[in-house]
C-alpha cells in the first residue's frame, strides 16, 4: 500500500457525460500527478499539481481539468467523456515539486459507453 | 520530447534464474531513471530509482545500472521468485515529467 487513494475504483458512464476523479496524496506529499494508462497509448502524464499550485502539463486534453485543494487532495475532472477517453487514471504523490520519488495509487478505472 | 524504448516486451524465465530488462532515452538531460512493478489491478509500485550521478545501485535482488554515454538503463533481477511475475516499467525524466517505457511482463515459471 503506497499510501495513496482514489476513488472511485471504478466508474462507468455515457458519451459525453462529466466525472470527477479525486486523490489523496500520501501523508506529507505536496505534490500530485495525474496518468492515464491505456493499452494503445501506455503511462502518459497528464498534470501535476503542487501546493495547490499547477506545476506542469502533459498530455492533457481540453477536456480534461484538475486542481488541488489546500487539504491537498486533488480533483481530476473529465467531461464531454468520449469512449477513447475509457482507460486506467492514476494518480501519484511526492514530497517535492520534482519528478522525483512518486508513488502511484491503485488507479480509477473509467468506462465510458 | 523525450523518447522512452523499452525491450523485451515479454520474457520468460525459469525460478532462481536472473531477468534483465532493457530501457533506452533519448533526451541527454534527462537525470531520474525509476523502475516501477505493476501486477494486475494495481497501482505502478517503485521498486528503485536511479540519479544521473550514479551508475549503479543495488538493494536485496534487485540492480539498476546506467549508462549515460550511451543513454541506456537496465534493470536486473536475480534469484527470481514468482511473486516477481508483473509488468515492469522503465520512465526517464524530461520537461519537467516523466516518460514511461512501453512495458515488460515478465513470468517466472515455477
Amino acid at each position: 500500500d503506497s499510501g495513496v487513494t482514489q476513488t472511485p475504483k471504478h466508474l462507468i458512464t455515457a458519451t459525453g457525460q462529466r466525472v470527477t476523479l479525486r486523490c489523496s496524496p500520501r501523508s506529507g506529499d505536496l505534490s500530485v500527478y495525474w496518468y492515464q494508462q491505456s493499452l494503445d497509448q501506455g503511462l502518459q502524464f497528464l498534470i501535476q499539481y503542487y501546493n495547490g499550485e499547477e506545476r506542469a502539463k502533459g498530455n492533457i486534453l481540453e477536456r480534461f481539468s484538475a486542481q488541488q485543494f489546500p487539504d491537498l487532495h486533488s480533483e481530476l475532472n473529465l467531461s464531454s467523456l468520449e469512449l477513447g477517453d475509457s482507460a486506467l487514471y492514476f494518480c501519484a504523490s511526492s514530497v517535492s515539486s520534482g519528478v522525483y520519488e512518486q508513488y502511484f495509487g491503485p488507479g480509477t478505472r473509467l468506462t465510458v459507453t | 520530447g523525450e523518447n522512452v524504448e523499452q525491450h523485451p516486451s515479454t520474457l520468460s524465465v525459469q525460478e532462481g534464474d536472473s531477468a534483465v530488462i532493457k530501457c533506452t532515452y533519448s533526451d541527454s538531460a534527462s537525470n531520474y531513471f525509476p523502475w516501477y512493478k505493476q501486477e494486475l489491478g494495481k497501482g505502478p509500485q517503485l521498486i528503485i530509482d536511479i540519479r544521473s550521478n550514479v551508475g549503479e545501485k543495488k538493494d536485496q535482488r534487485i540492480a539498476v545500472t546506467l549508462n549515460k554515454t550511451a543513454k541506456h538503463f537496465s534493470l536486473h533481477i536475480t534469484e527470481t521468485q514468482p511473486e516477481d511475475s508483473a509488468v515492469y516499467f522503465c520512465a526517464a525524466t524530461g520537461a519537467n515529467n516523466l516518460f514511461f517505457g512501453t512495458g515488460t511482463r515478465l513470468t517466472v515459471i515455477p
